[in-house]
């Protein structure tokens, strides 16, 4: 079983709905979470980090973490074209300093 | 320019000849790491280093070497490549490890091994 499990995708919404991103990871130890947004051909660069139960906020994005569920999600809203990318999510054991990807939902935001 | 570099962009070598991709980065970051990235099966982490001469095996360290002797540069060292290490390779730094660290990715270095 692997560390952290995304759906691959493809998720298609219409530009300006919420696009809603799951992830879910087997280790209880994992402490702290992580959505990155990977456009095709280049790196993956940082969107949100969450390491609380609950929502955390950042303009048109909200990452949700349920550990007791084990599942973290990220919603965009008002969801547009340049949106579109691969979102991978990640976790961390703190002192074990080891990262965890999941292999990423490509989502496509259609005009 | 805060930046993470990675060189060579894209390699093609062939199975057993040794190689080194170099990682530098420019932010006096502690953490250093290397992935790959193949289809399906996301990033992996391959080694981190938490500091100068301070490195650790990730999640796939088989068949790579790394080393830390400066702060700025974390080497990737494939002694003898297979083609099973064909795969897109990122480099990382960031602070520390703490979550509210970000990591930054370097541009990211495709190796296919004939």
């Amino acid at each position: 079983q692997k560390e952290v499990e995304q759906n691959s995708g493809p998720l298609s919404v219409p530009e300006g709905a919420i696009a809603s991103l799951n992830c879910t990871y087997s280790d209880r130890g994992s402490q702290s979470f992580f959505w990155y947004r990977q456009y095709s051909g280049k790196s993956p660069e940082l969107i949100m980090s969450i390491y609380s139960n609950g929502d955390k906020e950042d303009g048109r994005f909200t990452a949700q973490l349920n550990k007791a569920s084990q599942y973290v999600s990220l919603l965009i809203r008002d969801s547009q074209p340049s949106d579109s990318a691969t979102y991978l999510c990640a976790g961390v054991r703190y002192n074990f300093n080891k990262f965890y990807f999941g292999s990423g939902t490509k989502l496509n935001v259609k005009p | 320019e805060a930046q993470v570099t990675q060189n060579p962009r894209y390699l093609i070598t062939v199975t057993g000849k040794k190689l080194t991709v170099t990682c530098s980065q420019n932010m006096n970051h502690e953490y250093m790491s290397w992935y790959r990235q193949d289809p399906g099966l996301g990033l992996r982490q391959i080694y981190y280093s938490m500091n100068v001469e301070v490195t650790d095996k990730g999640d796939v360290p088989e068949g790579y070497k790394v080393s830390r002797k400066e702060k700025r540069n974390f080497p990737l060292i494939l002694e003898s490549p297979s083609p099973n290490q064909t795969s897109l390779y990122f480099c990382a730094s960031s602070l520390s490890a703490s979550p509210s660290d970000t990591q930054y990715f370097g541009p990211g270095t495709r190796l296919t091994v004939l």
